[in-house]
């Protein structure tokens, strides 16, 4: 079965560093998002990501944030320096065209020391 | 504005039996989805159950089902059958079309299965 991939699974950085946590979404899919979950709390929307473009993004999403589809397959989230808390864990998400449902990864967690 | 609230924080249940976990939502919208979202200690997101605001039967999936109650904005999880590995956190999440399907989440409700 397709699934989304992320990697790495678990990335520790020092403050200031930037951060690429990176996605392959499934193949046929069209759509894609990032979320953010800080440990203990709500999931959060970062972004979406549709025809090469951002199509959403939340307050979150500053300017520390960029995303990126480089090569048709992959789907980047960069944090350019990162802050104490940035420490979360990222999902990416894809989705296909004309279906409300998205299909996760397995999560990056980041460290920021 | 779109919220969704899970009032449980924990929830426990005796392995075994049945257990409801409550969320409701806020929206202004008249077609959405809502989701139940499980995710284990790994920490991965696994859909258990999606219900279209559009169509009056609730959606079952094996052991889960739910209870839509729209005019309420009520979207509660049943699990029948409790089992160890159901243990997790579980989120209730709401999109609708002209948020390009951007999810909203509640706060959770951690499940305890008690053996």
């Amino acid at each position: 079965e397709p699934e989304v991939t992320q990697t790495p699974s678990h990335q520790v950085t020092q403050m200031g560093q930037e951060v690429i946590l990176r996605c392959v979404p499934i193949s046929n899919h069209l759509y894609f998002y990032w979320y953010r979950q800080i440990l203990g709390q709500k999931v959060e929307f970062l972004v979406s990501f549709y025809n090469n473009e951002i199509s959403e993004k939340s307050e979150i999403f500053d300017d520390q944030f960029s995303v990126e589809r480089p090569d048709g397959s992959n789907f980047t989230l960069k944090i350019r320096s990162t802050k104490l808390e940035d420490s979360a864990m990222y999902f990416c998400a894809s989705r296909p065209d004309r279906s409300p449902e998205a299909f996760f990864g397995q999560g990056t967690r980041l460290t920021v020391v | 504005a779109q919220t969704v609230t899970q009032s449980q924080p924990e929830m426990s249940v005796q392995e075994a039996e049945t257990v409801t976990l409550s969320c409701t939502y806020d929206t202004s919208e008249s077609d959405y989805y809502l989701f139940w979202y499980k995710q284990p200690p790994s920490r991965q997101m696994i859909l258990v159950i999606r219900q279209e605001a559009y169509k009056q039967q609730n959606a079952t999936e094996n052991r889960f089902s739910v209870n839509f109650q729209k005019a309420a904005k009520s979207f509660s999880l049943k699990i029948s059958d409790s089992q160890l590995g159901d243990a997790a956190m579980y989120f209730c999440a709401y999109n609708y079309m002209d948020s390009n399907y951007q999810l909203i989440w509640g706060a959770g409700t951690k499940l305890i299965i008690k053996p």
